[in-house]
């Protein structure tokens, strides 16, 4: 079974700085995805990122990027020039990737990250 | 956002009652997910659907069950509710084929008394 660990309950950054929030993972997979999903305090949970783990081609979408280091079963998000709306509960989460069908995300516990003006 | 649709947002119960919520999904996604969400556990699987009659059973399963009779709806039942059920419940709705993300419903948050 995957597990998942996100080893910072919280954390803070200034506005217009960078952060990385950090993921770990076990799995004897050699082929699965990896998701960041974000859930503000309206408790939506919003895709941000989504990795292969076949690729070594780091996953960027405008302001958010991963350091994928699948060696190291790393899988840590950068958020850059943070913005006050990107406060909220960040969840690490990956799945298999099964020629069987589709199979359900594993979650990390989250990282509340809190955005400071 | 991706046409999903939980219901009740909101209930309050009491033990020992059955209770059903329903996932609505107006994508003709083939799978549909159930996940509870409880303060220091994120969210953990129930069970999931891969198709009409289709289900399986997730991390915690125990105390509930489900039904899909058609692509559009997945209900999930506590047959006899405990406090212990008592969290916010996600919905969640994914396309077939490997690595395709999941899309969530706004959650309906379940007091069990």
């Amino acid at each position: 079974a995957q597990t998942v660990t996100q080893s910072q309950p919280e954390m803070s950054v200034q506005e217009a700085e960078t952060v990385t929030l950090s993921c770990t993972y076990d799995t004897s997979e050699s082929d699965y995805y990896l998701f960041w999903y974000k859930q503000p305090p309206s408790r939506q949970m919003i895709l941000v990122i989504r990795q292969e783990a076949y690729k070594q081609q780091n996953a960027t979408e405008n302001r958010f990027s991963v350091n994928f280091q699948k060696a190291a079963k790393s899988f840590s998000l950068k958020i850059s020039d943070s913005q006050l709306g990107d406060a909220a509960m960040y969840f690490c989460a990956p799945t298999h990737a099964r020629l069987s069908g589709n199979t359900p995300l594993v979650f990390g516990k989250g990282t509340r990250l809190s955005v400071i003006a | 956002d991706a046409g999903i649709t939980q219901s009740p947002r909101h209930k309050v119960t009491e033990t020992g009652t059955p209770v059903t919520l329903r996932c609505h999904q107006t994508e003709n996604h083939r799978y549909m997910y159930w996940y509870r969400q409880d303060p220091g556990h994120g969210l953990r699987l129930i069970h999931y659907s891969y198709g009409v009659k289709d289900t399986d059973k997730g991390e915690v399963s125990d105390g509930y069950s489900v039904s899909r009779s058609k692509t559009e709806d997945f209900l999930l039942t506590l047959e006899s509710a405990t406090s212990s059920q008592t969290s916010v419940y996600f919905c969640a709705i994914s396309v077939a084929g490997a690595g395709q993300p999941q899309h969530f419903g706004d959650g309906t948050r379940l007091s069990i008394l």
